[in-house]
């Protein structure tokens, strides 16, 4: 079965830039997506068919993609972006998530 | 405004059954395809089944082994996940989602979600 590695946790200083990988086989043909999950609340969808935003997510989410890793960018990083974020991908008429990534802000 | 609601968790036994539903609002339900995602306490999200706008399409994770049972009612905007042989390893919060139905479109909206407990 298809599957999403992403690192476990990752930390960033306050105005920095995080980025968050995701790894797949041929991820870039699979329309690799991120969600924001906060603490006790539902997952948010921050950035889509790798790079696109959803109306409402700040500019300083963005995406990239390059063949197999697929990368979240959060540029600037405040303190509300600490946060669990999750990679997703299609995989025939399935759908796999990442294990997730625990986004510290220190 | 888009709105997810679950409802019908709690408790139940090993072996048990249960039947979630959501019930949405604020979009031309029909148009969207449906999703069941969960999460166990503690872990990541994992993609429990999809069903198309008219409900033709469906697709389960291979780990649910024919357990569960996704249906939508389009005229009451309501999907719906029946759960049976219930084990300790379903308990979870489970969340419906949407996607517009095209291959490799995201959920754009989900649920608050809502806990299923699988316990003796």
């Amino acid at each position: 079965s298809y599957e999403l590695t992403q690192p476990p946790s990752v930390s960033v200083s306050p105005g920095q830039t995080a980025s968050i990988t995701c790894s797949g086989d041929n991820l870039g043909n699979k329309y690799p997506s991120w969600y924001q999950q906060r603490p006790g609340q539902s997952p948010v969808l921050v950035i889509y068919q790798e790079n696109k935003r959803p109306s409402g997510i700040p500019e300083r989410f963005s995406g990239s993609n390059s063949g197999n890793t697929a990368t979240l960018i959060i540029s600037g990083t405040q303190a509300m972006d600490e946060a669990d974020y999750y990679c997703q991908a299609w995989d025939s008429s399935t759908v796999v998530f990442g294990g997730g990534t625990k986004l510290t802000v220190l | 405004e888009v709105q997810l609601v679950e409802s019908g968790g709690g408790l139940v036994k090993p072996g048990g059954s249960l039947r979630l539903s959501c019930a949405a609002s604020g979009f031309t339900f029909s148009s969207y395809s449906m999703n069941w995602v969960r999460q166990a306490p503690g872990k990541g999200l994992e993609w429990v089944s999809s069903i198309s706008s008219s409900g033709d399409y469906i697709f389960y994770a291979d780990s649910l082994k024919g357990r569960f049972t996704i249906s939508r009612d389009n005229a009451k905007n309501s999907l719906f996940l029946q759960m049976s042989s219930l084990r300790a390893e379903d308990t979870a919060v489970y969340y419906c989602a949407r996607d517009p139905g095209r291959y490799g479109d995201p959920y754009d909206y989900w649920g608050q979600g809502i806990l299923v407990t699988v316990s003796s």
